[in-house]
């Protein structure tokens, strides 16, 4: 199995407040990715990096911003949780070994509730 | 806009019942179809990318085939334990995974 770390695995916050979620790599890969995985809408991203303090929007990245000033960390910060943000977080990592060994792991998830 | 439609929604079969799930896609320029598993509570796994129209891959019950619109997962004497979420993304060169809302199977004994 890849090696990939989220943290925590479960949190409830309320309304307003910052919330940092953590996903740590010991696999020396280049991309990281933050999803979000929400029923009717399956995994759609919020944020990735193509290395250290490069990273892009995806999709869905209001409300949210990320930072990566270490290879093998990527942090998701909400700046100000809400509701609509309650969902299943998953931060895949994945590397251009060749070309036929590109495809992304997937950490286990963060489920967060905002209350 | 890459889109990813997979289909059938939800599927159940009966243990030893073979049937396919469909992902179709639109993209410009498509560099690799990835098929992941995603058990309730745990992130998807990866099982197989397609490169080319014509390209299959098999593991166990599962082969995967892609044309220039669509992939299939074909399912042979399904196994309850083969009952998951399966998802299909498709990548355009930009190594950034977009994905369809996946296919719900479940496998009766």
């Amino acid at each position: 199995d890849a090696g990939i770390t989220q943290s925590p695995r479960h949190k409830v916050t309320e309304t307003g407040t910052p919330v940092t979620l953590r996903c740590h790599q010991t696999e020396n890969h280049r991309y990281m990715y933050w999803y979000r995985q929400d029923p009717g809408h399956g995994l759609r991203l919020i944020h990735y990096s193509y290395g250290v303090k490069d990273t892009d929007k995806g999709e869905v990245s209001d409300g949210y911003s990320v930072s990566r000033s270490k290879t093998e960390d990527f942090l998701l910060t909400l700046e100000s949780a809400t509701s609509s943000q309650t969902s299943v977080y998953f931060c895949a990592i994945s590397e251009i070994l060749g070309l036929d060994d590109t495809e992304a792991f997937f950490g286990q998830g963060t489920r967060l509730t905002v209350v | 806009e890459d889109q990813v439609t997979q289909s059938p929604e939800a599927l159940r079969l009966q243990e030893g019942e073979s049937s396919s799930l469909n992902c179709s896609y639109t993209v410009s320029g498509l560099r690799g179809l990835f098929w992941y598993r995603q058990d309730p509570g745990k992130g998807p796994e990866f099982l197989f990318t397609l490169y080319s129209a014509g390209e299959e891959k098999e593991k166990e019950r599962l082969k995967a085939t892609l044309t220039k619109k669509e992939s299939f997962l074909h399912i042979t004497a399904p196994k309850p334990e083969d009952s998951a979420t399966y998802l299909c993304a498709v990548d355009r060169g930009s190594y950034i995974p977009t994905f369809g809302r996946g296919t719900s199977l479940i496998v009766h004994p």
